[in-house]
């Protein structure tokens, strides 16, 4: 089945500064992968998604890449401010291998003013 | 804008007890999913249903857990037996009908088994 490997597992930025977190994902079959954001003791909520017939994704501050060569999809965050402070899932998923969502670790993300 | 509720927020419970946990997807959308997440970690899949059956489950989905759709607006997560280990952040999530699209998460249901 799908496997999802998120890094880092943990990010400290300056306000302003740009983040990065990177997935890779097993399963050739994926073809969407969105993003999560979960604050603590809250829901995810998505922020962006791509799927597997576009390279690159941008909303606002946010963007997504996506090599399906490589079977990996990175998300993009400029301009960092406080309140993108929060744990960031990446997730992939498959109409061939079913509809769940199988997600990566999580990275937490800290943006110091 | 319509989302995922779900009850209670917080359920405690000794282990071995049963425990239901309730889910009202959003009205027009047709895959329901459970999700758990235990404290710190990732979020993991349970179980999907569609057309009023399972439609893929996880290995953590074993005999002890089972999904209804009892009417035409809720879904339910049943644990028969509580263990310990089943303390966790439980989510349910919906999505409209396409294959592959945002699902929807409601707020969870922290569930402690002591």
């Amino acid at each position: 089945g799908e496997n999802v490997e998120q890094h880092p597992s943990t990010l400290s930025v300056q306000e302003g500064d740009s983040a990065v977190i990177k997935c890779t994902y097993s399963d050739s079959a994926s073809n969407y992968f969105p993003w999560y954001k979960q604050e603590l003791g809250k829901r995810p909520q998505l922020i962006i998604d791509i799927r597997s017939n576009v390279g690159e994704k941008k909303d606002q501050r946010i963007a997504v890449t996506l090599n399906k060569t490589a079977k990996h999809f990175s998300l993009h965050i400029t301009e960092t401010q406080p309140e993108d402070s929060a744990v960031y899932f990446c997730a992939a998923t498959s109409n061939q291998a079913g509809t769940a969502l199988i997600f990566g670790k999580g990275t937490t993300l800290s943006v110091s003013s | 804008e319509p989302e995922v509720t779900q009850t209670p927020s917080h359920q405690v419970t000794q282990m071995g007890q049963e425990v239901i946990l309730r889910c009202v997807p959003i009205s027009n959308h047709l895959y329901f999913y459970w999700y758990r997440q235990i404290l710190g970690q990732k979020v993991e899949f349970l179980v999907s249903f569609y057309n009023n059956e399972i439609s893929e489950k996880s290995e953590i989905f074993d005999d002890q857990f089972s999904v209804e759709r009892p009417d035409g607006s809720n879904f339910t997560l049943k644990i028969r037996s509580t263990k310990l280990e089943d303390s966790a952040m439980y989510f349910c999530a919906s999505k409209r009908g396409e294959v592959t699209g945002e699902q929807y998460f409601g707020p969870g249901t922290r569930l402690t088994v002591t």
